[in-house]
């Protein structure tokens, strides 16, 4: 099955500074790559997400890349704010088509651990 | 995210015994999924649910039970055969359909202490 990992565990940056994160991934067919926020006591939400026919992505101050030759994707945060604080999961899915007479798509993702990000005033 | 809840919030039980935890969702998703979350561990899938009267055990699924009646219902039930339940319950649901890329909504979540 597919595995994602995330590096590092913890983030601590200044506020206003660029923070990166990236997670690799194990299995080449997945095609789907979202990532989640979750905020202290709060449930996961959705932030950006890329799929394996596009090379980046932009949403403001956050951006995702992805390497599909290397099988990494990285989340890009700039000009980071206090309330950019949380924890932040990636995920891989391979959007397997369903079996008939099923319509539509499995949607079945494998997240990361997720990484803590701490933001400095 | 409003439309999925999942009672109660928090969930006390002694050791032993078996608790069934609530999703109800009304955004008329097809797809409905149980994680648990553990500190350091992310999110891990218990067993998902594509369609009414049918589910699948994901990579967590030993001493856990589910049940999918109704599209907008799936609970789930933590046996006394988990060796370690206390955890905070994640559930989520999305459209299933043919853009093969659907965003899970996720709900509230339920946190499970056995004493």
């Amino acid at each position: 099955g597919e595995n994602v990992e995330q590096h590092p565990s913890t983030l601590s940056v200044q506020e206003g500074d660029s923070a990166v994160i990236k997670c690799t991934y194990s299995d080449s067919a997945s095609n789907y790559f979202p990532w989640y926020k979750q905020e202290l006591g709060k449930r996961p939400q959705l932030i950006i997400d890329i799929r394996s026919n596009v090379g980046e992505k932009k949403d403001q101050r956050i951006a995702v890349t992805l390497n599909k030759t290397a099988k990494h994707f990285s989340l890009h945060i700039t000009e980071t704010q206090p309330e950019d604080s949380a924890v932040y999961f990636c995920a891989a899915s391979w959007g397997e088509q369903l079996p008939r007479p099923l319509t539509g798509a499995n949607s079945k993702l494998t997240f990361g651990k997720g990484i803590t990000l701490s933001v400095r005033p | 995210d409003g439309g999925i809840t999942q009672s109660p919030k928090y969930l006390f039980r002694k050791e032993g015994q078996n608790v069934t935890l609530s999703c109800e969702q009304n955004l008329n998703h097809d797809a409905m999924y149980w994680y648990r979350q553990d500190p350091g561990q992310g999110l891990r899938l218990i067993y998902y649910s594509q369609i009414v009267n049918d589910f699948q055990k994901g990579d967590i699924a030993e001493g856990y039970s589910v049940s999918r009646e109704k599209k907008e219902s799936f609970p789930l039930t933590v046996t006394s055969a988990q060796k370690n339940p206390t955890a905070f319950y994640l559930c989520a649901s999305s459209i299933v359909r043919e853009g093969l890329y659907n965003e899970q909504f996720f709900g509230p979540g339920t946190r499970l202490t056995v004493l």
